[in-house]
């Protein structure tokens, strides 16, 4: 079975351009996470979809990134105009979560685009 | 004050040693929680959930303290491969926040 896909693997752009991250999650996963993950830290979510809806976006600076996930399958996630700070990993994950369940589902991570702005 | 805290490490083990690390978490209304493992320039991978009960598989056990508010993990016999950073992952329910720690770095010496 083949794992969450995403890219681009690698992103080196300088600052106030805009970038665009796509990821393709597990298939039949109704739940996709974007994190963002700096060095030395653990994953911070920016935002969690179940199918198409935006369910948990309170993390994601909204003066500047913006996601979607228009058929509830697979996302992408832009930065425009990017800064010097958000350079990091990009992670994204899904899970098959049951409506009303406890949340114990597994997430599956992909590998992250890592992103330089200079 | 951060709502999941682990002590960073690093955590320098002989092979075969015994070792353990918590994670503090400070909302009482936090329901699930997991350990992940994240290996140096690679994505995280559930490690265990951990159970109110505690639980255990293979050389590991996890364990819950809701009064305490903290869960730990313990690693028996380690091995080289055990080396890794461990991520404590807290989630107050299905539908609210999801929240990971900065991770415990752990490298098991030869």
């Amino acid at each position: 079975e083949a794992g969450v896909v995403q890219s681009p693997r690698y992103k080196i752009i300088e600052k106030k351009q805009p970038v665009a991250f796509w990821c393709n999650p597990i298939s039949g996963h109704n739940t996709l996470y974007w994190y963002r993950q700096n060095l030395g830290q653990g994953p911070e979510l920016l935002i969690r979809y179940e199918n198409e809806e935006a369910v948990d976006d309170s993390q994601l600076p909204k003066d500047r990134f913006s996601a979607e996930r228009l058929k509830g399958v697979d996302s992408t996630l832009k930065i425009q105009p990017a800064e010097l700070g958000d350079s990091a990993v990009y992670l994204c994950a899904s899970s098959l979560e049951a409506i009303g369940g406890l949340g114990q589902e597994t997430q599956y991570f992909g590998p992250g685009t890592r992103l330089l702005v200079l | 004050r951060k709502e999941v805290e682990q002590d960073p490490g690093p955590f320098n083990v002989p092979e075969g040693a015994t070792v353990a690390f918590n994670c503090t978490y400070s909302n009482s209304a936090s329901q699930s929680f997991f350990w992940y493992r994240q290996d140096c320039r690679k994505e995280p991978k559930l490690l265990m959930s951990v159970y109110s009960s505690g639980n255990e598989d293979g050389r590991f056990t996890a364990q819950l303290n809701r009064a305490s508010q903290y869960i730990s993990l313990l690693i028996r016999d380690s091995k080289l491969s055990d080396s890794a950073t461990y991520l404590c992952v807290v989630k107050r329910s299905s539908a609210s926040k999801i929240i990971f720690g900065s991770g415990t770095r752990l490298s098991i010496r030869p």
